[in-house]
Parts: structure tokens; sequence; C-alpha cells
């Protein structure tokens, strides 16, 4: 079983739609969260950490449900440049290793 | 003043050699790793090193070799490369052990291609 799966996506959404990303993982321990984008042929950026009260960054908000061990990502009134892949990323248990998992992405694509 | 560096972007080379990649980072971070992105885009942590320390070494073939001459740099060295070598190879870096809670900064990467 993967450490982390993602919705497979692709997601062709038009201008000002909202989208939303979802996300599971399998290791109850786990500590940290995040939601990285990753642009065609770039290097992953970290989007956002999401947090157990769930946060809100702009037009993007993420949620973390620890019981069910899902994570989710709200993109409101997409725009055209956030066209990417969403990869879920989930860090860290118990023991202290230092290591992410990361999803195999959802690929997103706005419509003008 | 790229944060994360890595040298070659693009490495075409044939079977059975040998090829180094470097990494560079200047965010004065104490951890490097290397991450292999495959045809699925799928992401997986090579290895990791703090302090020039590996710590973490998952089941990659002993062909793969980091190098750390210091902490802010990490090299790749593979050895009698393969065809399924082929992938975007990602050098990153965190703040120190405990930056699971921050994340990772990224290098953008080197696409290695073996042919």
């Amino acid at each position: 079983r993967k450490e982390v799966e993602q919705d497979p996506g692709p997601f062709n959404v038009p201008e000002g739609a909202t989208v939303a990303f979802n996300c599971t993982y399998s290791n109850s321990a786990s500590q940290s969260f995040f939601w990285y984008r990753q642009d065609c042929r770039k290097e992953p950026k970290l989007l956002m950490s999401v947090y157990s009260s769930g946060n809100e960054d702009g037009r993007f908000t993420a949620q973390l449900n620890r019981a069910s061990q899902y994570i989710s990502l709200l993109i409101r009134d997409s725009k055209l440049s956030d066209s990417a892949t969403y990869l879920c990323v989930v860090g860290g248990d118990q023991t202290g290793a230092n290591n992410l998992f990361f999803g195999t992405g959802t690929r997103l694509t706005v419509i003008p | 003043d790229t944060a994360v560096s890595q040298t070659p972007k693009y490495l075409v080379t044939q079977m059975g050699n040998d090829k180094s990649i470097k990494c560079e980072q200047n965010l004065g971070h104490d951890t490097m790793y290397w991450y292999k992105q495959d045809s699925k885009k799928f992401l997986k942590i090579m290895f990791s090193y703090n302090n020039k320390e590996l710590i973490i070494n998952e089941t990659v073939p002993n062909r793969f070799s980091p190098k750390s001459p210091d902490k802010a740099h990490l090299n790749l060295h593979i050895n009698s490369l393969e065809l399924g070598d082929s992938a975007v190879y990602f050098c990153a870096s965190s703040q120190d052990l405990g930056s699971i809670y921050y994340g990772y900064t990224f290098g953008s990467g080197t696409r290695l291609t073996v042919v």
C-alpha cells in the first residue's frame, strides 16, 4: 500500500471554478502535512502546510482529518496560472524519521 | 541567487557509464536529500544527509553513492548506468531534522536519460 494516495485526475475546470483535491495517508502516526505544486518539467514547490484546524491562504484552503487520515485542498476562483500538478505530502512519525512521502499528484488544467 | 542548484540540468549518457550530479544549497540548511522522480511522476527519496552523515538510505542499488564534502553540498555518483536509471533526480534541503514541519526546498532537477 502506498504511503500517500491521491485522486488520479486529471481535473479540467473553467476559469473561476472551485475545485477540490483529496488525499489519504496510511501512517496514522504522521506528524506533518503539506501540499506542493509542481509545474511541468519543474521542481516541486511548497504551496502550503496543512494544520489540524484547517488553514487558508488566499484562494486556497487545506483541511486535515486525522481520524480518517484524509487531507484536502480547495481552490476557489481558479486562475489559468493554477494549472499544475498538486502533490499531497506527508511526513514524520513518532520515531522521528525525517522523511516526506509524496503522492503521485493530481493534475489540474484551468481552461479559459 | 538560486537556493538549491543542481548541475547538469540535462544528462544523456550510454549504458555502463559512470556519471555524477552535483548539488549545492546556500540556505544554511543542515540536511540535504536526493529524490528520484520516475516516468509516472512518483517522487521517492533515495538518500538524506545531515551534517555529512548519511541518515536515511532507502533500498537503492549500491551503484548509487551520495557524497557530501560539506553540509552545503551533496553530490550523487552513479556507476554502471542502466536504462532503468532514466528519471529526473531532484536535490532538496531542509533546515534541520525537525524540518519535516517546514517542508523542503528543491533544486530544479537533473533529467537523466540513459541510452
